[in-house]
């Protein structure tokens, strides 16, 4: 089946330190893959997104690189902030037999940045 | 600013009684999704709508229903509920696929504790 497997948490980091949550998945076909932050108190917002082997998404100073060799898409940023205290989830699409994108979720990655 | 919106933030509801959680979308978006959200579980899918009166099982549909009668609102239903039902329940909604990478928009999620 689908899966994703993504860095356990918690992670805690002082304000700008480089931030690195490494994310690998397991697919039955050729997924999409994105970054999904959930703000405290709030629900899940797209961070970033790569449709195609080789793709980096960007959004807000985080990247990753979709790597269909090594089936990772981690995610990083160079300078982190105190408002990037947040839960990250990495996750995968497939189009279903019923033509949507049915997304399968990591377990989540609770990020503190302490200043 | 396109909206995904559940009915309660928070509820507690006791064991055995019958739960109604609504979410309803301004998008026109065909696709409606329940997840619920555990610590160390991530999100798992209950079940998912790509129409009106139309509904799927997802991962883990065992003690929940679902309605869809208006193509903008989603209900999931706890036919009786069960203090291991006590989890963050999200609602999320996409558009007709018309290429991979579809985002995703969620609701602000609602809270239920059963005692």
């Amino acid at each position: 089946g689908n899966s994703v497997t993504q860095m356990e948490g918690p992670v805690t980091l002082s304000e700008e330190a480089f931030l690195t949550i490494n994310c690998t998945y397991t697919a039955t076909g050729y997924p999409s893959l994105f970054w999904y932050v959930q703000y405290p108190g709030e629900g899940l917002q797209l961070l970033l997104k790569a449709t195609k082997a080789d793709d980096k998404g960007s959004n807000k100073g985080f990247e990753a690189t979709y790597r269909k060799e090594t089936t990772s898409f981690h995610l990083e940023k160079g300078s982190v902030q105190v408002s990037d205290s947040a839960v990250y989830f990495c996750a995968l699409s497939l189009i279903s037999n019923f033509g949507n994108e049915k997304l399968t979720f990591g377990t989540g990655t609770r990020l503190t940045i302490i200043p | 600013d396109v909206k995904v919106t559940q009915s309660s933030r928070y509820l507690v509801k006791r064991t055995g009684e019958k739960v109604f959680l609504e979410c309803v979308q301004d998008m026109d978006h065909e696709n409606m999704f329940w997840y619920r959200q555990d610590p160390g579980l991530g999100l798992r899918l209950i079940y998912f709508s790509y129409d009106v009166k139309m509904k799927e099982k997802g991962d883990i549909p065992e003690g929940y229903s679902v309605s869809r009668e208006k193509k903008e609102r989603f209900s999931l239903i706890l036919e009786s509920a069960s203090t291991n039902q006590t989890s963050m329940y999200l609602c999320a909604s996409t558009t007709e696929v018309r290429g991979r990478g579809t985002e995703a928009f969620f609701g602000q999620g609602t809270r239920l504790t059963v005692v």
